[in-house]
């Protein structure tokens, strides 16, 4: 079975600052990993995901991750952040070829001026 | 449009009273899955079903259920059985193993 941990709560960040969002995964076998982000109310919407290849993974809105398998982490950044960032992410994880995935509890983003 | 329809979107509970959630999509996708959403504690897969007519337990599926019978629709049943069902549901729909999931925009279910 794989997990992940989120290991931030709650970001609080100006407008325009950089903005860096944690996970750690656990796992015995190969992995897929995803982060999602959800507006209020809303369903959740795929950012970016790491199948294979390069670790440097880039995404919508100018986020990107860097998968890193002897720390199993799967950071997320956004060198310079809109308001239009607010929202809660979460990160998820499933095993190669596996139909479940698991997800991190959310790290909830509030952008301020 | 393709994409995934939960209705309602609110929805309340009388103690005792089962009640169903409804999920439809039109993107032609095999896979469809049934989150449950509460504070803090992120999404938990209560089931999933790969084709239809067959579908596996989640992590929580006790006091729930669910049923496969065309490839569009995945409804919820939330039983009498389910102590606490107060939280927000999602469904997700995708195309293989691996693959992104598109999401619902979720119902809300509270008990009266």
């Amino acid at each position: 079975a794989q997990s992940v941990t989120q290991l931030d709560s709650q970001v609080p960040v100006f407008e325009e600052a950089p903005v860096e969002l944690r996970c750690n995964y656990s796992s015995s076998v190969s992995v897929y990993l995803f982060w999602y982000v959800q507006y209020p109310n809303q369903g959740l919407q795929l950012l970016l995901k790491y199948l294979s290849g390069s670790t440097l993974v880039k995404g919508i809105n100018g986020f990107e991750a860097e998968f890193n398998k002897s720390q199993t982490s799967f950071h997320l950044r956004k060198p310079s952040v809109h308001i239009s960032d607010t929202a809660e992410y979460f990160c998820a994880v499933s095993g190669v070829g596996d139909y479940k995935l698991s997800f991190g509890a959310g790290t909830t983003v509030t952008v301020r001026a | 449009d393709g994409g995934i329809t939960q209705s309602p979107k609110y929805l309340f509970r009388k103690e005792g009273q089962n009640v169903t959630l409804s999920c439809e999509q039109n993107l032609n996708h095999d896979a469809m899955y049934w989150y449950r959403q509460d504070p803090g504690q992120g999404l938990r897969l209560i089931y999933y079903s790969q084709i239809v007519n067959d579908f596996q337990k989640g992590d929580i599926a006790e006091g729930y259920s669910v049923s496969r019978e065309k490839k569009e629709s995945f409804p919820l049943t939330v039983t009498s059985a389910q102590k606490n069902p107060t939280a927000f549901y999602l469904c997700a729909s995708s195309t293989n193993r691996g693959e992104k999931l598109f999401f619902g925009s979720g119902t809300q279910l509270s008990v009266l």
